[in-house]
């Protein structure tokens, strides 16, 4: 099992451009996470999606920030435009909830996404 | 609500000194408890998990026994090593992942 894949691993941007994430959940995995990390704010999860649905995007910071879920097997994280203050660790995990009860599962994260705005 | 609280970091421990890192939770009903790891320029990774009262999760010579009554899931080990710096999340899930701060553990040969 390949894990979690996320991509780029590094990015470095200028501020007002896009950013595009991107992240491949591991395969019958029907739930996907986007977290953001920082130092000062620590874990936070931006959106979550179950069978590609969005469920719960109240973590959102604003609408410069968008994520999309076509199908099963991929996601992507949009920021536009960027701002010096996105700069962190945006990760990417996935879950299988609908087996056995959805408290007892697991997150697998990716290795995640350094992102740097200048 | 449903809330994670863990100990301030960071840590920093001797090799072969025991280890705990404090954690304690509020759920509205019967979580689940994590244990996950960072090592530096990593994801998180699984440590340990327990489901229910008065289980203890184990992994690589860590464990965390699930208090109900002290709503608790402290994490432990007896020798640490180096190879055991790394920042350690609690966790709990109920219906959605709460994560803790972290705690930054430092061990030194």
């Amino acid at each position: 099992d390949a894990g979690v894949i996320q991509s780029p691993r590094h990015e470095v941007t200028e501020m007002g451009q896009e950013v595009t994430l991107r992240c491949k959940p591991i395969s019958g995995h029907d739930s996907l996470f986007w977290y953001r990390q920082t130092m000062m704010r620590g874990l936070e999860l931006l959106i979550y999606f179950n069978n590609n649905v969005p469920i719960d995007d109240s973590g959102m910071p604003e609408d410069r920030f968008s994520a999309k879920m076509p199908n099963a097997s991929f996601s992507t994280l949009k920021i536009q435009p960027s701002e010096p203050r996105d700069s962190a660790v945006y990760f990417c995990a996935s879950s299988l909830e609908s087996s056995g009860g959805s408290s007892y599962n697991e997150q697998f994260f990716g290795p995640g996404t350094r992102l740097t705005v200048l | 609500g449903n809330s994670v609280t863990q100990m301030e970091g960071p840590v920093t421990l001797s090799e072969e000194a025991f280890l705990t890192i404090n954690c304690t939770y509020t759920a509205t009903g019967y979580p689940s408890l994590f244990w996950y790891v960072q090592y530096p320029g990593e994801g998180l990774q699984l440590l340990l998990k327990a489901t229910k009262a008065d289980d203890k999760g184990s992994n690589k010579g860590f464990e965390a026994t699930y208090r109900k009554e002290t709503t608790s899931f402290h994490l432990e080990k007896g020798s640490v090593q180096v190879s055991d710096s790394a920042v350690y999340f609690c966790a709990l899930n109920f219906n959605k992942f709460y994560f803790g701060s972290g705690t930054k553990l430092n061990v030194k040969p």
